[in-house]
């Protein structure tokens, strides 16, 4: 199957700081890209996407950043809250598989 | 209902024993999917419905796996003679249209194997 791929697993940020994950993907077929956060105990929970036609999306504090020339996906949290602490995943897709990465843990610190 | 919502949302069965999973899509929503995912990953897709039609079964790890969604809206996860590595936490997910376009998920079934 394809692969997605997170560059760092974990992630510490103090509270107030922007936060960025990044995410490589390996389908260059990919159309559809989705990041989504997940807490512990529950199911992951959208947080913004982007189709392969754009290179930039913002939504409420955050922004999604994506490179088809080197297939890199990222995500921008803008003033980090303690709130935002969870694992965020990237998923990509081209018509119905999705495929996830392994995730990278985002920690805020107060 | 207001999500999709799974259940049980704890399952524990001995090996061998026979398991069935619920999943209550969202309303409405034509798209079904399955996802497995064991501790410290990410969800890893198993199968997916368009209505009551499994378009796509090719993450099913083996032939005891099996999944249903007969009136193309609550679906089964079923998985036969249960072993130690079945078990993760398994996820469905429904939206609103085919193809690629956002997903909700529920919050999941964890199944622990004994």
């Amino acid at each position: 199957g394809e692969s997605v791929g997170l560059h760092l697993p974990t992630l510490s940020v103090q509270e107030g700081d922007n936060s960025i994950i990044n995410c490589a993907y390996s389908n260059s077929a990919s159309d559809y890209f989705i990041w989504y956060k997940q807490e512990s105990g529950k199911g992951p929970q959208f947080i913004i996407d982007i189709r392969s036609n754009m290179d930039k999306r913002q939504g409420q504090r955050v922004t999604v950043l994506l490179n088809k020339t080197v297939k890199h996906l990222s995500l921008q949290i803008a003033a980090t809250q303690p709130g935002d602490s969870a694992v965020y995943f990237c998923a990509e897709t081209s018509w119905t598989q999705f495929y996830f990465g392994t995730g990278t843990s985002l920690t805020v610190i107060p | 209902g207001a999500g999709v919502s799974q259940s049980p949302r704890y399952k524990v069965a001995k090996r061998g024993q026979d398991v069935a999973l619920r999943c209550d899509p969202i309303s409405g929503h034509v798209s079904l999917f399955w996802y497995q995912q064991a501790l410290g990953q990410g969800p890893e897709f198993l199968t997916y419905f368009q209505n009551e039609a499994q378009l796509d079964k090719s993450g099913l790890p083996s032939d005891r796996f099996f999944a249903e969604r007969p009136e193309g809206s609550v679906s089964t996860l079923k998985i036969q003679r249960t072993q130690q590595e079945d078990s993760a936490v398994y996820l469905c997910a429904s939206s609103q249209w085919t193809g690629g376009n956002e997903q909700f998920f529920g919050p999941g079934t964890r199944l622990t194997v004994l």
